[in-house]
């Protein structure tokens, strides 16, 4: 079964800490992402990376970096958290072949106080 | 580029009643087409998708949705709901040919199943 697994379902930081989100898959995908999902804005992509140390910038990539150096591995950087990156952080993977779906995990609920 | 519009962000219906989630879809090239299912606090899973063929596709849990080129539609429908089919749907779109992986989302209708 595929399986997208991000390490921390539920965090708690402070204005100004450096916050590291983690995703691991074990489908051997090329492709991985990192998505916002807001009240009422669906889902908004922050950064994807198409192969090892690859990285793209999505639709708001403002205030976040990512790192991928391995292909199992993708992981979401706030250098300076702040309130208004209080979300949900949702992780997905997929091969490169056109109409392919994409596996999500279970997200992680960000809150920055 | 493409962009996708949920035409309800809420939608109340009785158990057992007939459900239809509205999207539609502006691209100026083909299209690929998906719809995602949210259950409360989860990742999205794949519903069903459109990448050619026949219009009419069936998903998982009973879903279906038909594409339609002319109306730039992509409407999800199930014939009898159940409890457990309360949840966010998602639609989505890729361009064809192109980098799959940018998938666009609409955002969201929430479909709430009453007894």
């Amino acid at each position: 079964d595929v399986k997208v697994t991000q390490s921390s379902r539920y965090l708690v930081k402070r204005t100004g800490e450096k916050v590291f989100l983690e995703c691991v898959q074990d489908m051997d995908h090329e492709n991985m992402f990192w998505y916002r999902q807001d009240p009422g804005l669906g889902l908004r992509l922050i950064y994807f990376s198409y192969d090892v140390k690859m990285k793209e910038k999505g639709d708001i990539p403002e205030g976040y970096s990512v790192s991928r150096e391995k292909k199992e591995r993708f992981s979401l950087i706030l250098e300076s958290a702040s309130t208004n990156q209080t979300s949900m952080y949702l992780c997905a993977s997929t091969l490169t072949v056109s109409g392919n779906t994409i596996y999500f995990g279970e997200g992680s609920w960000l809150t920055v106080v | 580029a493409q962009s996708v519009t949920q035409l309800d962000s809420q939608v109340p219906v009785f158990e057992e009643a007939p459900v239809e989630l509205r999207c539609n879809y502006s691209s100026s090239v083909s299209v690929y087409l998906f719809w995602y299912v949210q259950y409360p606090n989860q990742g999205l899973q794949l519903l069903l998708k459109y990448l050619s063929g026949s219009t009419l596709v069936k998903g998982i849990n009973g879903f279906e949705a038909e594409f339609n080129k002319s109306q730039t539609s992509f409407h999800l429908r199930k014939p009898s709901v159940h409890i457990s089919d309360t949840a966010e749907y998602f639609c989505a779109v890729s361009v064809y040919g192109g980098s799959n992986y940018k998938l666009t989302f609409g955002k969201g209708t929430l479909l709430t199943v009453n007894p």
